[in-house]
């Protein structure tokens, strides 16, 4: 099973439309969240980072379920600019809390959004 | 500031030979992580680097792939005897801190294409 697992899309959406993904994690250690986007050929950039209480940056919004090992990330009204590959991303941490120092990505979920 | 550089942003090499990736990250980032991405993949987890010590090279694929970093800044990943299974985008990225605590920065990526 792979360590993060994350809808494998692609999605199509119009404009305006909200989109969903979702992304489940197997390391109950995990305990640091992200969402990055990866734009065509490009490298990827931080989009959010995932707290426990959910949070939200305008359009986006993210959750995170801890008991269910799920993370999910919400975009209302999408932009033609939305496109792009959504990678979920998680951290583990030692008993002490120090991170191991690596990230480990999820596939990506493709999203195209159309006029 | 600069981002994260590195060189060359494309090669191609005959199976067998040896290449050198480079990377330069963040000035005052004590993090540097080496990524590799094949085709239509996720990120695949190579090395870290906290300071000039590797404590983790646990993504390394084979013992033809090995990295250093001096200085606490430039860092070089060095693949023998190159593959055709060794081309992919090669990704670093630096962080003021470990992984998890700080956000992560991506460098364009070096595109190695064995022939």
């Amino acid at each position: 099973r792979k360590e993060v697992e994350q809808d494998p899309g692609p999605f199509n959406v119009p404009e305006g439309a909200t989109v969903a993904f979702n992304c489940t994690y197997s390391n109950s250690a995990s305990q640091s969240f992200f969402w990055y986007r990866q734009d065509c050929r490009k490298e990827p950039k931080l989009l959010m980072s995932v707290y426990s209480s959910g949070n939200e940056d305008g359009r986006f919004t993210a959750q995170l379920n801890r008991a269910s090992q799920y993370i999910s990330l919400l975009i209302r009204d999408s932009k033609l600019s939305d496109s792009a590959t959504y990678l979920c991303v998680v951290n583990i941490r030692n008993a002490g809390g120090t991170s191991y120092g690596k990230l480990t990505f999820g596939q990506g979920t493709i999203l195209t959004v159309h006029p | 500031g600069a981002g994260v550089s590195q060189s060359p942003s494309n090669k191609v090499t005959e199976k067998g030979k040896d290449v050198e990736l480079r990377c330069d990250p963040i000035s005052g980032h004590t993090a540097l992580y080496w990524y590799r991405q094949s085709l239509g993949q996720g990120l695949e987890f190579l090395i870290y680097f906290q300071g000039n010590s590797a404590p983790d090279k646990s993504g390394l694929p084979s013992d033809r792939f090995s990295a250093e970093r001096t200085g606490g800044s430039v860092s070089t990943l060095t693949i023998q005897r190159t593959q055709q299974e060794d081309s992919a985008v090669y990704l670093c990225a630096s962080s003021q801190r470990l992984a998890g605590e700080s956000e992560q920065f991506f460098g364009p990526g070096t595109r190695l294409t064995v022939l």
